[in-house]
């Protein structure tokens, strides 16, 4: 079964730093992965995507995410981070074929500070 | 284009109720799917419908239950209520064989 691991629960950046947050997944094939942002009380929405070929992924808001096959890694960047990034990030992994039966992590609360 | 839309946007119910929620995809989309999303987790994937009929589900019991309409919207069900079964319930609709799919802003169900 696939599984994906945020292993940290909070984040505290200052603003204008840069940002990583961790991905780690398993799963038996190449998956699809995701990364999406929740901002409190609100749905859910996507940053970026990554099904096959190049392994750095731009995204929305200035963010960027690296595939690392050999670490089943998914790692978020971004290289200056602003006060409206506050935020919690999740990233997914997805069954191939299409929007399936996708498996989010627990999340990764970032909190940007002046 | 209208985004995926839910209702209600909360709600409280008493432990042993029944409850609905709705769901309203975007337009074009024919595949519905529905996340349960406790405090402090992240959403767990409860089932999905496609072409009025359910294509997948997660790890959740019969009490979960749902309905895809003909013109794609959707309903989850939950019966005998729970207190554990509070959270933030999200619906997101996307096009069979798509990559991507779109959220609703979520219910908030508490049950008391």
């Amino acid at each position: 079964a696939q599984s994906v691991t945020q292993p940290d629960i909070h984040i505290t950046v200052s603003e204008g730093a840069s940002l990583e947050l961790r991905c780690n997944y398993s799963y038996g094939a190449t998956p699809y992965l995701f990364w999406y942002v929740q901002s409190p009380g609100q749905g859910l929405q996507l940053l970026l995507k990554y099904f096959s070929g190049d392994t750095l992924v731009q995204g929305i808001k200035g963010f960027e995410a690296e595939f690392k096959r050999s670490q089943s890694s998914f790692n978020l960047r971004k290289p200056s981070v602003h006060w409206s990034d506050a935020a919690e990030y999740f990233c997914a992994v997805g069954l191939s074929g299409g929007y399936q039966k996708v498996t989010f992590g627990t999340g990764t609360k970032l909190q940007v500070i002046p | 284009e209208t985004g995926v839309t839910q209702s209600p946007t909360h709600l409280i119910k008493t432990r042993g109720q029944q409850v609905t929620l709705r769901c309203s995809s975007q337009s074009g989309h024919n595949t519905v799917s529905w996340y349960q999303q406790a405090l402090g987790q992240g959403p767990q994937f409860i089932f999905q419908y496609y072409r009025e009929e359910e294509n997948g589900r997660g790890n959740f019991p019969p009490r979960f239950s749902g309905l895809q309409f003909p013109n794609y919207s959707s309903e989850l069900n939950v019966n005998a209520l729970e207190l554990d079964d509070s959270a933030l319930y999200l619906c997101a609709s996307n096009t069979r064989g798509e990559t991507e799919a779109f959220f609703g802003q979520g219910t908030r169900l508490t049950v008391v």
